[in-house]
């Protein structure tokens, strides 16, 4: 199975502030089709996750600009600027190259 | 607009089999595939399995054993069994659409908690 590893595990940010969480994967997430099926989610308290970013850097319907994904290979960055109270929770990556799909263990995303 | 709604027992016996329903509208089970993820308590995700629009389906090799995904399209209801229930299958179970975009999950259910327990 391709391991996601997250970092850090939690995060502290003041409000206005920029953050960025790191994945990484054991194998490379290129498809045999040329596509990088890597998404990032963000799972705010008591509520079921929500998808932001899929295939690295595409923002999902209704997402902020302020959310931007990058990467390639096996290294992939979530960015975060002008962190609001909303944005506040758990954020995961997650892949869909290879089966099994999986998921990074999360990153928390907490108030300073 | 898009919703999926799961239902099911809160409590299982271990031993026993799990079967769970996601209800969905706003889209078309033959237009879009169905995935169920569980979420045990405090932890993070695990991909369980999906039923793709044309009604195949792919499992986590992990549960492939114990793990049946279908559907009804006329109900537009996904089901979910699971055997042989063990105390560490407690979690929170989620179905979420496939995004058709890059094997996203793009609408989630809100969840149902399933407890394993005597």
């Amino acid at each position: 199975d391709v391991v996601m590893t997250q970092t850090p595990v939690s995060l502290s940010v003041s409000l206005g502030g920029q953050v960025s969480i790191s994945c990484r994967s054991s194998q490379s997430l290129v498809h045999n089709n040329g596509n990088t099926y890597l998404s990032w989610y963000l799972q705010k308290p008591g509520q079921s996750p929500q998808l932001l970013i899929y295939k690295v850097s595409n923002r999902f319907s209704g997402i902020s600009d302020r959310f931007s994904g990058s990467g390639s290979g096996t290294d992939f960055t979530l960015k975060i600027s002008r962190v609001e109270p909303d944005d506040l929770g758990v954020y995961y990556c997650g892949q869909g190259t290879q089966y099994p799909y999986t998921f990074g263990a999360g990153t928390k995303l907490e108030l300073k | 607009q898009v919703q999926l709604k799961e239902s099911g027992p809160g409590l299982v016996q271990p031993s026993e089999t799990l079967s769970l329903t996601c209800t969905v509208s706003g889209f078309s089970l033959t237009s879009y595939g169905v995935n169920w993820v569980r979420q045990p308590p405090g932890k993070g995700l695990e991909w369980m399995g999906t039923i793709w629009n044309d009604g195949s389906t792919d499992y986590n090799s992990a549960l492939k054993s114990r793990l049946s995904i279908s559907r009804d399209t006329s109900k537009s209801q996904v089901f979910l069994k699971m055997n042989s229930l063990q105390t560490e299958d407690t979690a929170i179970y989620l179905c979420a659409r496939d995004g058709r975009r890059g094997r996203d999950f793009d609408y989630w259910g809100q969840g149902v908690m399933v407890t394993v327990s005597s």
